[in-house]
């Protein structure tokens, strides 16, 4: 199975911030990697999908990057409706995986 | 607009069995591959399985902790998918989400979710 290791696993950042979210996979996806939202109590969301495209409806401040083994997520400029838990998961294979989350707190 | 509503949640003694339904609409059903995805209270995001259209052959594909245990069906005549889920274990206690897939981009659309609980 294609482990994938997200760091950091929390993160403290204020509204304006530019946060980057990392995820590495434990073998090449080529660029099968997508990254999800979830706010407490409700379901995930798509942000990105293969690595770069950004889901329908989802703001600009997202931003994808990588391939290979090594990804990440850029939010440029946090809004206060961006504190969530963040998840990166591979779908180049299945098992498809997740990352284990990065909670984003508002410091 | 697409509606996924799962139902079926509820507590089951381990070794019980339970089937979850997940009622879609919105999308043209038949031609979709749908996954379930479980989170477990106060953890991360799990994979359970997938279900691939009839025309991508209605292949499914489990995680190691549920295969053999359980088992995903689709009815498209009814636009619903369907968790069978057997034998089941206090670490199955989970929100199960089930969700749409447009081949291997990512899962993009999400049900509300419905909590399994096994416990004695």
């Amino acid at each position: 199975d294609i482990q994938m290791t997200q760091s950091p696993s929390s993160l403290s950042a204020s509204v304006g911030d530019r946060v980057t979210i990392t995820c590495r996979a434990s073998q090449s996806i080529s660029s099968y990697l997508n990254w999800y939202q979830q706010k407490a109590g409700k379901a995930p969301k798509l942000l990105i999908y293969a690595t770069s495209s950004l889901q329908s409806g989802v703001p600009s401040r997202f931003s994808g990057s990588g391939s290979g083994t090594d990804f990440t997520l850029t939010i440029s400029s946090l809004q206060p409706e961006d504190f969530a838990t963040y998840y990166c998961q591979q779908s180049y294979s299945t098992p498809y995986t997740f990352g284990q989350g990065t909670k984003l707190e508002i410091k | 607009e697409v509606q996924l509503v799962e139902s079926g949640g509820g507590l089951v003694k381990p070794g019980g069995s339970l089937r979850l339904s997940c009622a879609a609409s919105g999308f043209t059903f038949s031609n979709a591959w749908m996954n379930w995805v479980r989170q477990a209270p106060g953890k991360g995001l799990e994979w359970v399985g997938r279900i691939k259209s009839k025309t991508d052959g209605v292949t499914t594909d489990y995680a190691a902790p549920v295969k053999g245990r359980f088992a995903i069906s689709r009815d498209d005549s009814k636009n619903t998918l369907y968790l069978q889920m057997n034998s089941l274990k206090t670490e199955d206690t989970a929100v199960y989400f089930c969700t749409t897939e447009p081949r291997h981009l990512g899962l993009d659309y999400w049900g509300q979710g419905t909590l399994v609980t096994v416990s004695s």
